[in-house]
């Protein structure tokens, strides 16, 4: 099954921008998608196909994909923004990353 | 568009766990939907069990595919999902959710339920 590897945890200022990884074999040939989970809840949809923002989700949230990295980018981060993220794929199967938990200092 | 999850929240090891998913403000029939369980395990990330589609198609995470199995009843709105052969790493949250097709994101999700495995 196709492994997606992202870093354990991540730091970013207050009000500054944190960029989150998702790494894969040639991931960049495939759809990203990605979710916001808060402590005692259900994840939330931020980004799907790559880029793009359900629109409930904050402009400040935007991805990418490229190569073998998809990056999610948080700007202006916010207290509120604090949770874990997750990175997921299809191929006939899904494919969580193992997330990654953002601290906002 | 709402989904809940029910069943039991505790399981004897060597046991099924059988959870059922009620899906509200949308039908189960539609054509770009497929329904999904995805479980969390104490303080660890997401996994994905398994997938279906309305009409029978269905995806398995190839970890748990010799013990999972997930079904559909159009007519009550609900799916559902069993799990043999339990044992104490079964232990998790479970998640019902709706992926979107053709690109298959999760869009919509259940609060989920927690189910243990313990004698």
């Amino acid at each position: 099954s196709y492994e997606l590897t992202q870093p354990l945890s991540v730091s970013v200022a207050l009000g500054q921008t944190a960029k989150i990884t998702c790494k894969g074999n040639n991931i960049g040939s495939r759809n990203v998608h990605w979710y916001q989970q808060k402590p005692g809840q259900a994840p939330v949809l931020v980004i799907y196909r790559d880029a793009n923002r359900p629109s409930e989700v904050p402009e400040r949230f935007s991805g990418s994909n490229s190569g073998n990295t998809a990056t999610l980018t948080i700007s202006r981060a916010q207290a509120g923004d604090e949770a874990a993220y997750y990175c997921q794929v299809w191929d006939s199967s899904s494919a969580f990353g193992g997330g990654t938990k953002l601290t906002v200092l | 568009m709402q989904l809940q999850e029910s069943g039991p929240g505790l399981v004897k090891p060597s046991e099924t766990l059988s959870l059922t998913c009620a899906v509200s403000g949308g039908s189960i029939s539609s054509k770009n939907s497929y329904w999904a369980w995805v479980r969390q395990a104490p303080e660890k990330g997401l996994e994905w069990i398994a997938t279906m589609y309305y009409t029978g198609s269905t995806y398995y995470n190839p970890s748990l595919k010799s013990r999972v199995s997930i079904s559909v009843d159009t007519s009550r709105e609900q799916f559902s999902l069993r799990l043999r052969s339990v044992t104490a790493a079964d232990t998790a949250i479970y998640y019902c959710a709706r992926m979107v097709s053709v690109f298959f994101w999760f869009d919509s999700w259940g609060q989920g339920t927690l189910v243990s495995v313990s004698a």
